[in-house]
């Protein structure tokens, strides 16, 4: 069956390191991923979007890499600071053309000052 | 520009009580997607809407969930009966069909469900 994993529940990291998440996936033949924010009580907001033909992409301090043969996404976030704390979630685009993601459940990261 | 608007935020209702959830979209956005969010879980597609037509609905529990979209533009999720287990937050998201679009999403703020 169809699943996604991503590396824990939750991350604590201290401030100005870099934070790691890892996105795990099987029985998925993305043609994009995504990586979203969300914080308590609000809707998920967008990051980045790698395609399967990409390995890697950068936004300011982001960086996401893609990897189809270990089937695996990994998300950095450097010099990480407390407002980076939120859930970050992963989510793997249909190749269809409908647009459709499918969601992991989430990782909780904290930055601690 | 606005973002995607919901209500109510938040509902609390008991089981087998109907509840209906209101969506308003960014303007000009032809794709709709109704999501439930279990608390600690990832949101779970339940409907997408392409204008007024339904993409897919393949996880959407037609005996108790319905869902439209009149004229293309707000949508409306109801629920009818509840059951404990629909206890969640349920996010409205649009996204925008541009050629070479990023296929961002951009989320409401959700309507939280609680069912007694």
């Amino acid at each position: 069956s169809q699943k996604i994993e991503q590396n824990s529940e939750a991350l604590n990291i201290q401030e100005g390191k870099t934070a790691t998440l890892t996105c795990n996936y099987t029985n998925y033949s993305p043609a994009y991923l995504q990586w979203y924010r969300q914080d308590p009580g609000r809707g998920p907001v967008f990051l980045l979007l790698i395609r399967e033909n990409e390995k890697e992409k950068r936004k300011e301090r982001l960086k996401v890499t893609f990897d189809t043969t270990l089937k695996q996404s990994l998300f950095h976030i450097t010099a990480s600071q407390p407002a980076d704390s939120a859930t970050y979630l992963c989510a793997l685009g249909s190749r269809f053309g409908n647009e459709k993601l499918t969601f992991g459940t989430g990782t909780r990261l904290t930055i601690i000052p | 520009e606005a973002g995607v608007a919901q209500s109510p935020r938040y509902k609390i209702i008991e089981k087998r009580q109907s509840v209906a959830f209101w969506c308003n979209p960014i303007s000009g956005h032809a794709t709709l997607y109704w999501y439930q969010q279990i608390l600690g879980q990832g949101p779970k597609l339940l409907i997408q809407f392409q204008n007024n037509g339904v993409v897919d609905d393949s996880q959407l529990p037609k005996d108790r969930f319905s869902a439209e979209r009149l004229k293309g533009v707000d949508s409306t999720l109801k629920i009818q009966p509840a059951k404990l287990e629909d206890s969640a937050v349920y996010l409205c998201a649009s996204s925008s069909l541009t050629g070479t679009a990023s296929y961002e999403q951009y989320f409401g703020p959700g309507t939280r469900l609680t069912v007694t």
